[in-house]
């Protein structure tokens, strides 16, 4: 069974454009949550989708929007990018909701802002 | 509010050696889980345990254990006679609702074995 994957791995912006990241879940698993990990901040989760609905979201501002497709297939969006959005973004898919469902990682996308 | 704690932030031994990474966790729920995940060099976080708060078993899994202990609020994991490669990144997590079962993270022990 193909792992959860993420698009791009590498991502180089500048400030004030926005960016778009693709995460597709293991095959079967319904839910995606997106994680920011900073060396400065840490792991900090952004937004959870499930059946194409968002269920929860985490401390961050606007700018930062997702969407889930029918397929499972979810987007992260990141408008007016911030030096500060710089991270490695990481996707993660679990087969149902749940707080005792393993949730399966990514490789991530590391975005680099300038 | 819930939190969790690794107060090692490295920790570097000899091959062979065995070593704890420790978690200290917070939470207002009795319902909560926690978590250990590792995070190789490649970056993508792999799952290692999760335990439910009213599952007080210790756990072996060939060289790694989870100590889990109610009374001290600790999850701590061991990793007997290291190698080369558990060298990596170690988070500890909790899920609780609170958070909406969405994962709290600990700030990561990264440890570093040595041939």
């Amino acid at each position: 069974k193909a792992g959860v994957t993420q698009t791009p791995r590498y991502l180089i912006k500048t400030r004030g454009q926005q960016v778009t990241l693709s995460c597709s879940p293991i095959s079967g698993h319904r839910s995606v949550s997106w994680y920011q990990q900073t060396p400065g901040q840490g792991l900090q989760f952004l937004f959870e989708y499930f059946s194409e609905t968002q269920r929860n979201k985490g401390n961050f501002p606007g700018r930062f929007s997702g969407r889930q497709f029918s397929n499972s297939r979810s987007e992260m969006n990141v408008s007016t990018l911030e030096l500060g959005d710089s991270a490695l973004y990481l996707c993660a898919s679990s087969l149902e909701t749940d707080s005792y469902n393993e949730q399966f990682f990514g490789p991530g996308t590391r975005l680099t802002v300038l | 509010a819930q939190k969790v704690t690794q107060a090692q932030t490295e920790i570097s031994v000899v091959e062979k050696e065995d070593v704890t990474l420790d978690c200290v966790y917070e939470t207002r729920d009795t319902t909560y889980y926690l978590f250990w995940y590792k995070q190789p060099p490649s970056g993508e976080l792999v799952f290692l345990i999760r335990r439910n708060s009213f599952d007080e078993q210790n756990e072996i899994s060939g060289r790694y254990s989870w100590n889990f202990q109610k009374s001290t609020s600790s999850f701590n994991f061991t990793i007997t006679a290291s190698q080369v490669v558990d060298s990596a990144v170690y988070f500890c997590a909790l899920s609780d609702l609170d958070s909406n079962y969405q994962l709290i993270w600990g700030a990561g022990t990264k440890l570093i074995i040595k041939p």
